[in-house]
């Protein structure tokens, strides 16, 4: 069965430091996310990215995150200067529509961990 | 906005008996309800969701708009059943995605 393929599986960065967080998504969904979990907290929802644009972003999603797909596999969220308070596990998702009874497929995460 | 609680963050049940994991949702539109399970080191998988009104792996769960629940329910537990569940609520935008609100999450741990 296809999956969602994130990496690294662990990051760690010292804060101010640009970090990516790399996803390959499901080979034909057509809608990715990103969410967040701090430790001990709920899965947070990030971003949703369709047809090369953001579609929705949360509050969470400032300036200092940004995301992309350079090529036809992967999906990347780059924190431009990581904080302390971004250390939390990241999780790529992707669907194959939009359509809300779809469920969208995560990846293992990647713990980011800021020091 | 829409809100997704789940009331017990751990939950203890002996191997063969029965398990309820409580998830009640807030949301004006109509629900669109998953439970999604966390195993030991994997990912989140999705167990099941309400539009599909299966059973996986044993576990049920009905959609209850006026108690607005979504109870996970298994009859008989076992022990490969222990992990986190989570309950999430999805929210859609005409053809740009959707977002997906969940709960804290429910850490079961079934006993031999």
């Amino acid at each position: 069965e296809p999956e969602v393929t994130q990496t690294p599986s662990h990051q760690v960065t010292q804060m101010g430091q640009e970090v990516i967080l790399r996803c390959v998504p499901i080979s034909n969904h057509l809608y990715f996310y990103w969410y967040r979990q701090i430790l001990g907290q709920k899965v947070e929802f990030l971003v949703s990215f369709y047809n090369n644009e953001i579609s929705e972003k949360s509050e969470i999603f400032d300036d200092q995150f940004s995301v992309e797909r350079p090529d036809g596999s992967n999906f990347t969220l780059k924190i431009r200067s990581t904080k302390l308070e971004d250390s939390a596990m990241y999780f790529c998702a992707s669907s194959t529509v939009s359509e809300s009874d779809q469920p969208q497929h995560f990846g293992d995460g990647t713990r980011l961990s800021i020091l | 906005a829409q809100r997704v609680t789940q009331p017990e963050k751990l939950l203890s049940v002996f191997k063969g008996a029965p398990v309820e994991l409580k998830c009640n949702y807030s949301y004006s539109g109509s629900p669109e309800l998953f439970w999604y399970v966390q195993y030991s080191r994997q990912r989140l998988q999705l167990l099941l969701r309400h539009i599909s009104r299966e059973s996986i792996k044993g576990f049920t769960a009905d959609l209850n708009k006026g108690e607005t629940s979504f109870h996970l329910k298994k009859p008989f537990a076992q022990e490969e059943d222990s992990a986190m569940y989570y309950c999430a609520l999805s929210e859609c935008w005409e053809t740009s995605g959707s977002r997906l609100t969940f709960g804290e999450g429910t850490q079961l741990t079934v006993n031999p």
